[in-house]
């Protein structure tokens, strides 16, 4: 059955310093894959989607990257803020399907 | 313009009662998700319509549950005989048509109790 890792460990770094998210995939062949932000009590919100064709989307300070040979994204922050601290969820959607599969996500916390 | 509204935000009820939950999506968007998410998990499909197409009922995890669109717009989700293990927020999102981008609301969180 297809299978969305993320790290369940939070991630903790400096402001400042980048952060990288890592969304690992197995038993599955996405043609999109989504990246969505949540605060506690809250809905995702939508940042960035890729391609399988596309290697590295970019928006502000972050970037995307999907490597279909390693079935993984990174997911990075540069100059993060403690603003960004949330939790950050992987979603990979196969071609043709409007569906996407919700990773469990990674917490981030950016300390000042 | 208003985002995606659910209602209530907050239901407690009593093991075996039905519940009902609301979602108002964004005006003007076809499609429309029930998710559901447990605490430290992961968000779970439950069903999805788009425009006037047969839903996928797929993700419902038994035949107490059920959904309907009115209109194209307004769902709702009914949860009959409701168990323990129904407790979570249930997250309902919209997108616009062939649109991958999903908006989602704030979710209800529902206690069985």
């Amino acid at each position: 059955s297809q299978k969305i890792e993320q790290n369940s460990e939070a991630l903790n770094i400096q402001e400042g310093k980048t952060a990288t998210l890592t969304c690992n995939y197995t038993n599955y062949s996405p043609a999109y894959l989504q990246w969505y932000r949540q605060d506690p009590g809250r809905g995702p919100v939508f940042l960035l989607l890729i391609r399988e064709n596309e290697k590295e989307k970019r928006k502000e300070r972050l970037k995307v990257t999907f490597d279909t040979t390693l079935k993984q994204s990174l997911f990075h922050i540069t100059a993060s803020q403690p603003a960004d601290s949330a939790t950050y969820l992987c979603a990979p959607m196969g071609g043709g399907s409007y569906i996407p599969t919700f990773g469990r996500g990674t917490s981030l916390i950016v300390h000042p | 313009g208003a985002g995606v509204s659910q209602s209530p935000s907050n239901k407690v009820t009593e093991k075996g009662k039905d519940v009902e939950l609301r979602c108002d999506p964004i005006s003007g968007h076809t499609a429309l998700y029930w998710y559901r998410q447990s605490l430290g998990q992961g968000l779970e499909f439950l069903i999805y319509f788009q425009g006037n197409s047969a839903p996928d009922k797929s993700g419902l995890p038994s035949d107490r549950f059920s959904a309907e669109r009115t209109g194209g717009s307004v769902s709702t989700l009914t949860i009959q005989r409701t168990q323990q293990e129904d407790s979570a927020v249930y997250l309902c999102a919209s997108s616009s048509d062939r649109a991958y981008e999903q908006y989602f609301g704030p979710g209800t969180r529902l206690t069985v109790t």
